[in-house]
């Protein structure tokens, strides 16, 4: 199975910019980088994904490493609705999403 | 609206009874999964189907049974020869294997053992 690897937890401050990071080092050229979160006591929701390209839309941004062994899920202005549990996960067809324990992000008032 | 629903949102249950678990959904998807969540972890895979009556064991399906009679409904049966079924189980449909595959989520179920 594809492996990520993702802080445990990061602290960001409301309004500001958070760059949470993904290292997966033993992507393959087919893997799409997906990202999903959990907010407590639900069950998880999409976010993002891409595959070499930088992506936007309009819950936050994928940058996406030119060797693709690591990419960065930015939220441009944190929310206290962002408080969260984000999971970066390699997506293969044919293969089933591993998700790691992923990272708790807290956002402060 | 379409989605994906759960029921019950929290189950009790006594030492060596079975449960089942309702897992419903209305967005027309071939693809369903069982995970499950014990606190501070991520998710693991229990059971998954691409397609009606068919389904495969995941990472941890020991104590666990499925069925898959219909499009829209997999329900799990979590078994008394599971010896800790404490823990918030989540289901998720996405569309076939070979296509773009997001996984869409029920809110779950917590399931706690007395």
């Amino acid at each position: 199975d594809a492996k990520t690897t993702q802080p445990n937890s990061m602290e960001s401050n409301e309004e500001e910019p958070v760059h949470l990071p993904c290292n997966h080092s033993t992507i393959s050229g087919t893997d799409y980088i997906h990202w999903y979160r959990q907010l407590p006591s639900q069950g998880p929701e999409y976010v993002i994904h891409g595959l070499t390209s930088n992506v936007n839309n309009r819950m936050a941004s994928l940058a996406i490493a030119e060797d693709r062994k690591s990419s960065t899920l930015i939220l441009h202005r944190a929310t206290l609705r962002d408080a969260a549990v984000y999971y970066c996960i390699l997506d293969n067809y044919g293969q089933n999403f591993v998700f790691g324990p992923g990272t708790r992000l807290s956002v402060l008032p | 609206d379409g989605g994906i629903t759960q029921s019950p949102k929290y189950l009790f249950r006594k030492e060596g009874q079975n449960v089942t678990l309702s897992c419903e959904q209305n967005l027309n998807h071939d693809a369903m999964y069982w995970y499950r969540q014990d606190p501070g972890q991520g998710l693991r895979l229990i059971y998954y189907s691409q397609i009606v009556n068919d389904f495969q064991k995941g990472d941890i399906a020991e104590g666990y049974s499925v069925s898959r009679e219909k499009k829209e409904s997999f329900p799990l049966t979590v078994t008394s020869a599971q010896k800790n079924p404490t823990a918030f189980y989540l289901c998720a449909s996405s569309g076939p294997k070979g296509s773009y595959n997001e996984q869409f989520f029920g809110p779950g179920t917590r399931l706690t053992v007395l």
